[in-house]
């Protein structure tokens, strides 16, 4: 059972460059959501869905896109990156869409813009 | 507007010592739920534990304890004879509804904990 898998790790940009950051989990969790983590700023939400073909932005949405084609998958796209947008990027899953499910994380992708 | 407020950046133990990490929160809504995550430095965040507004329950896991006092609107976690796998980040959070479904997570900024033999 491998949870939540983030691809990739780690990836640098260059200003304008656009890249996608894959997101899969295999528990066949309802919720998938994006957050993005940054030094004394804890966690903040980017786009979420509550199931297969809906999605919804969150906190700080600009400038990323999501889709959600199936169940397992939850890619983050970034359009035409810049450098406020280097940061952390975990992907979380939860099975169900209520507020009492604890959110199961990623391990994460370090994203530098350049 | 949701807040969760660790107003301890940073703190440092000796190995043995009780520490504990305070978490105070605002809410307006009357169901809400509160988590406790941990990122120890290798980045991961695991879940804790959760605690929902209707229960106030103290709760007790091995050398983890959570006082939960909805009167202060706090959430504070201990850590009774702290140890060095303890370092990490704290995070406590706490649930928000989106009215069409799903739910939002604001978390504190975190409490780096430091355990030193």
């Amino acid at each position: 059972n491998a949870g939540v898998t983030q691809t990739p790790k780690f990836q640098v940009l260059k200003t304008g460059q656009s890249m996608t950051l894959q997101c899969a989990q295999d528990m066949n969790h309802e919720y998938m959501s994006w957050y993005r983590q940054d030094p004394g700023m804890g966690l903040r939400l980017i786009h979420y869905s509550v199931g297969a073909g809906i999605t919804d932005q969150g906190e700080v949405p600009n400038g990323y896109n999501v889709s959600r084609s199936t169940t397992e998958d939850f890619p983050l796209r970034l359009l035409s990156a810049a450098p406020s947008q280097t940061s952390v990027y975990f992907c979380a899953s939860s099975y169900a869409i209520s507020g009492d499910s604890p959110l199961h994380f990623g391990n994460g992708t370090r994203l530098t813009v350049t | 507007a949701q807040k969760v407020t660790q107003a301890q950046t940073e703190i440092s133990v000796v190995e043995k010592e009780d520490v504990t990490l305070d978490c105070v929160y605002e809410t307006r809504d009357t169901t809400y739920y509160l988590f406790w995550y941990k990122q120890p430095p290798s980045g991961e965040l695991v879940f804790l534990i959760r605690r929902n507004s209707f229960d106030e329950q103290n709760e007790i896991s091995g050398r983890y304890s959570w006082n939960f006092q909805k009167s202060t609107s706090s959430f504070n976690f201990t850590i009774t004879a702290s140890q060095v796998v303890d370092s990490a980040v704290y995070f406590c959070a706490l649930s928000e509804p989106f009215t069409g479904g799903g739910n939002k997570l604001t978390f504190g900024t975190g409490t780096q904990l430091k355990v030193e033999l």
